[in-house]
């Protein structure tokens, strides 16, 4: 099993441009989490989808963020236009099921900086 | 407002020792503890767990302990070795009863060194 795939793994971007970071999550997993990771806030949830439904997006910062996933292998976390302060890592995880006792899968993440 | 607290930015070990990472909880609705490991320009991994009809749960040489009177919970990592060197992230969530919100709600993690 590949795991979990986002890309890009580096983002460089100037300030008020359109950022897409992609998301694959672990084939059969049936929930998927957007996370932000910043020294001064740490692990941030954005936003999670079960069976591709966004279930909770109170995470998310601003109108800028928007997150799809239209169908059970590809997510999108999109930012317009974006800012310095969203220069983050930014993390995609997915769950086999809604238990809570089942652990998350995490990628890479995508290191965003916004110049 | 930080509902789980990990109050050491970071901390140094000399291999062979005891490692006790520390996190501390305010929503008392958590029912489920789980620590995280991350190396860099990796993602976080799963390390161990607990739930809170627990106080304490082993795996190896990693020890979960919850104190829900202090909301307070820690890992052990006996003995501690090189490999340990990452960054430890205390999570917690409410929805192991089944209810509660999904997700997991993290910590700002502890940055742990072994020395050799």
């Amino acid at each position: 099993d590949a795991g979990v795939i986002q890309s890009p793994r580096h983002e460089v971007t100037e300030m008020g441009q359109e950022v897409t970071l992609r998301c694959k999550p672990i084939s059969g997993h049936n929930s998927l989490f957007w996370y932000r990771q910043t020294m001064m806030r740490g692990l941030e949830l954005l936003i999670y989808f079960n069976n591709n439904v966004p279930i909770d997006d109170s995470g998310m910062p601003e109108d800028r963020f928007s997150a799809k996933m239209p169908n059970a292998s590809f997510s999108t976390l999109k930012i317009q236009p974006s800012e310095p302060r969203d220069s983050a890592v930014y993390f995609c995880a997915s769950r086999p099921g809604q238990g809570m006792t089942e652990k998350l899968f995490f990628g890479s993440g995508t290191q965003l900086s916004v110049l | 407002d930080q509902q789980v607290k990990q109050n050491s930015p970071s901390l140094s070990v000399q291999e062979g020792r005891i490692s006790i990472l520390n996190c501390d909880y305010t929503n008392s609705m958590f029912d489920y503890f789980l620590w995280y490991k991350k190396y860099p320009a990796e993602g976080p991994t799963f390390l161990i767990s607990i739930s809170s009809i627990k106080d304490k749960n082993e795996d190896g040489r990693f020890t979960v302990f919850l104190n829900k009177s202090a909301k307070h919970l820690s890992l052990h990592i006996v003995p501690s070795q090189p490999g340990d060197s990452a960054v430890y992230f205390c999570a917690a969530s409410e929805g192991y009863s089944g209810g509660g919100a999904d997700g997991l709600t993290f910590g700002k993690g502890t940055h742990l060194i072994i020395q050799p």
